[in-house]
C-alpha cells in the first residue's frame, strides 16, 4: 500500500500570507494526486486533481504542483474562509490513500 | 446539480449489523463508479469500498474485507453498504462519494455523511 505523509500539521498563518503544504508518497505515483479541503463538520471538497489541475469553480489562489513522490499545495493569499483541514490523496493504485491532514489555523 | 444523501447510521452494539444507504440525484447514476469513505472522530479520511457502475466489480479495504458488502440499485439510484460484525474501530462518519468519470478514485462529489457509533 502507498503511504502519504503531509507536513506541517498544524499550520498557523495570517490572512494574506502565502501558505504551502507538502505531501510525500512512499512510492512513485506520477501525478495521480488530489487535494481536498474539509471545513469543520462538513464533507471534503475536491480542489485539485492530477496534482495541478484546479477543479471547476475553485478560486485561482489555490494551486498544486509536483510529480513522482513529492507534491506541494499552495494558497497564494490566505483568506479567512480558507480555514480548514487539507488532505492529499493518491489515486495511482488501490487502495486509494490519504495523508493525515493539515489543519490550517489563523494566527 | 449532484446530490448525495446518506442515511442509516446510528448506534449499534459490537458484533451487530447496519445498512447504510446513499440516495443519488443530478447525474446518470449507473454510469459512475461509487465509493464509501469514512472518518473516525477527530481523525483523517479512510477509503472503505468501491463499486463499478454496473455493480459487477467491487473493492474493499483490508480493514473491512469479509465484514462489509457494497452494492447498488441503479433502478433506484441508490448505493448501499451492508456492515456486519461491527467493531468499536468502525465508529466513524461514513461518506458516499462519486468518482470522476475519466479519473477513477478521484472523488468529485461527497454526501454529507452519516454517523455510525459502535458501542455497548
Amino acid at each position: 500500500d502507498i503511504q502519504m505523509t503531509q507536513s506541517p500539521s498544524p499550520l498557523s498563518a495570517s490572512v494574506g500570507d502565502r501558505v504551502t503544504i507538502t505531501c510525500q508518497a512512499s512510492q512513485d505515483i506520477n501525478t495521480s494526486l488530489n487535494w481536498y479541503q474539509q471545513k469543520p463538520e462538513k464533507a471534503p471538497n475536491l480542489l485539485i486533481f492530477d496534482a495541478s489541475t484546479l477543479e471547476t469553480g475553485v478560486p485561482s489562489r489555490f494551486s498544486g504542483s509536483g510529480s513522482a513522490t513529492d507534491f506541494t499545495f499552495t494558497i497564494s493569499s490566505l483568506q479567512p474562509e480558507d480555514i480548514a483541514t487539507y488532505y492529499c490523496q493518491q489515486y495511482d493504485s488501490l487502495p486509494p490513500s490519504f495523508g493525515q491532514g493539515t489543519k490550517l489555523e489563523i494566527k | 446539480e449532484v446530490h448525495l444523501v446518506e442515511s442509516g447510521g446510528g448506534l449499534v452494539q459490537p458484533g451487530g449489523s447496519l445498512r447504510l444507504s446513499c440516495a443519488a440525484s443530478g447525474f446518470t447514476f449507473s454510469t459512475y463508479v461509487m465509493s464509501w469513505v469514512r472518518q473516525a472522530p477527530g481523525r483523517g479520511l479512510e477509503w472503505v469500498s468501491t463499486i463499478s457502475g454496473s455493480g459487477v466489480t467491487t473493492y474493499y479495504a483490508d480493514s473491512v474485507k469479509g465484514r462489509f458488502a457494497i452494492s447498488r440499485d441503479n433502478s433506484k439510484n441508490t448505493l448501499y453498504l451492508q456492515m456486519n460484525s461491527l467493531r468499536a474501530e468502525d465508529t466513524a462518519v461514513y461518506y458516499c462519494a462519486k468518482e470522476n468519470l475519466y479519473r477513477i478514485r478521484v472523488f468529485d462529489y461527497w454526501g454529507q455523511g452519516t454517523l455510525v457509533t459502535v458501542s455497548s
